[in-house]
């Protein structure tokens, strides 16, 4: 099992422009994340799909977008990246939100906006 | 709104020797689960250790163990024993209806 996949790793933008981020999960889980981690801020929540065809605005939703593409994959799209937005992002998935449920992480994509 | 707060950003300790990493949390909630997560240079994020609200029995996992103070609405990470792969950083989290808030961790450097 390879468990939370991203792609990718790593990725340099000029402001303005757009990506998609790509996760996926094969542990047939129901509940899928995004996070941002800056420095000194931990991890802020900024989508979540509590189950397939569900998506909800986390902490700091402002300038991304997600879709739930079917219960193994959930992108998010950056549509006009601004310098704000360097930070790296984590996907992470859990069996259901919230409760006992543990969060399986992605190793993380690195992106920086110039 | 629940909070997750960690007041150490960063904390040592001699190899061998034990260490408490502090975190309080806010809620308004009776049932809820907390949990510590490790991240090392790795950058891949691990659970260390799972607490639920109900239990008062603190929870232990070989040389992590916590101290939950649901009263005082605390919950603390001892690492015994330090070890140089311990050395990472630390995020409490908290669980509640549906989703997670992370506090902003604690990094942990172990001295040889």
């Amino acid at each position: 099992n390879a468990g939370v996949t991203q792609t990718p790793k790593f990725q340099v933008l000029k402001t303005g422009q757009s990506m998609t981020l790509q996760c996926a999960q094969d542990m047939n889980h129901n509940s899928m994340y995004w996070y941002r981690q800056d420095p000194g801020m931990g991890l802020r929540l900024i989508y979540y799909s509590a189950s397939e065809g569900t998506t909800d605005k986390g902490e700091v939703p402002n300038g991304y977008n997600v879709s739930r593409l079917n219960k193994r994959e959930f992108s998010l799209r950056l549509e006009s990246a601004a310098p704000s937005q360097t930070s790296v992002y984590f996907c992470a998935s859990s069996e259901l939100a919230g409760g006992p449920n543990e969060q399986f992480f992605g190793p993380g994509t690195r992106l920086t906006v110039l | 709104a629940q909070t997750v707060t960690q007041s150490q950003p960063e904390m040592s300790v001699q190899e061998a020797e034990t260490v408490t990493l502090s975190c309080t949390y806010d809620t308004s909630e009776s049932d809820y689960y907390l949990f510590w997560y490790k991240q090392p240079p790795s950058r891949q994020m691990i659970l260390v250790i799972r607490q639920e609200a109900y239990k008062q029995q603190n929870a232990t996992e070989n040389r992590f163990s916590v101290n939950f103070q649901k009263a005082a609405k605390s919950f603390s990470l001892k690492i015994s024993d330090s070890q140089l792969g311990d050395a990472a950083m630390y995020f409490c989290a908290y669980s509640g209806t549906y989703k997670y808030i992370f506090g902003t961790g604690t990094r942990l450097k172990v001295l040889a």
